[in-house]
């Protein structure tokens, strides 16, 4: 079993539509969670950083970590076009981070 | 720009040639990462520095890999006699504390 699993897709939606993504992982040593968003052809860019359970907010995007469960989710509200892209969930393993595969989003205009 | 740099952006080789690429990171961040990226997979870790010290090498980097800080600053992965299963995306990141930020990566393609 891989420390993080994460659903590869592809997922595609509506624009306007709510967006759910979500990983779990197996190592309850991870402290922190991350939320990065890859365009095609570009490197990963840090969206979300969460440390504790619970809910953290940044417009429309909210993450979500329950610990218990070793599952974290990743909201997109009013998802748009410019959303489109590959959503990668990130846990700092030692220090270097364990990436899931990452779930590639399509929002149709 | 006070990102994250790699160069080059896209190399192509043949078989059996040797290629470095150069990431500089954030000015004062003091760890420096390289990771592999193929196509449908997450980054993977290779390797690590805190300052120029190399602290954590991953099984994945043969030792046709080698990667040096040499003054804290940027960084450089050589990889020798390049194989086809080498042709990936090579990403650096760095970090002052646990968030990493990323270059744009160097997409090798080994013919």
């Amino acid at each position: 079993q891989k420390e993080v699993e994460q659903d590869p897709g592809p997922l595609s939606v509506p624009e306007g539509a709510i967006v759910s993504l979500n990983c779990t992982y197996s190592n309850s040593a991870f402290q922190y969670f991350m939320w990065y968003r890859q365009y095609s052809r570009k490197g990963p860019e840090l969206l979300m950083y969460t440390y504790s359970s619970g809910n953290k907010e940044d417009g429309r995007f909210t993450a979500q970590v329950d610990k218990s469960s070793k599952y974290i989710s990743l909201f997109i509200r009013d998802s748009q076009p410019s959303d489109s892209a590959t959503y990668l969930c990130a846990m700092p393993g030692n220090t270097p981070l364990v990436f899931g595969k990452g779930t590639r989003l399509s929002v149709i205009a | 720009d006070t990102g994250v740099s790699q160069n080059p952006r896209h190399k192509i080789t043949k078989r059996g040639q040797n290629v470095t690429f150069r990431c500089d990171p954030i000015s004062e961040h003091n760890r420096l990462y390289w990771y592999r990226q193929t196509l449908g997979q997450g980054p993977e870790f290779l390797t690590y520095f805190q300052n120029e010290a190399q602290l954590e090498k991953s099984r994945l980097l043969s030792d046709r890999f080698s990667a040096e800080r040499p003054k804290g600053s940027f960084s450089t992965l050589e990889i020798q006699r390049t194989e086809q299963g080498d042709s990936a995306m090579y990403l650096c990141a760095s970090s002052f504390n646990n968030e990493q930020f990323f270059g744009p990566g160097t997409r090798l393609t080994v013919l």
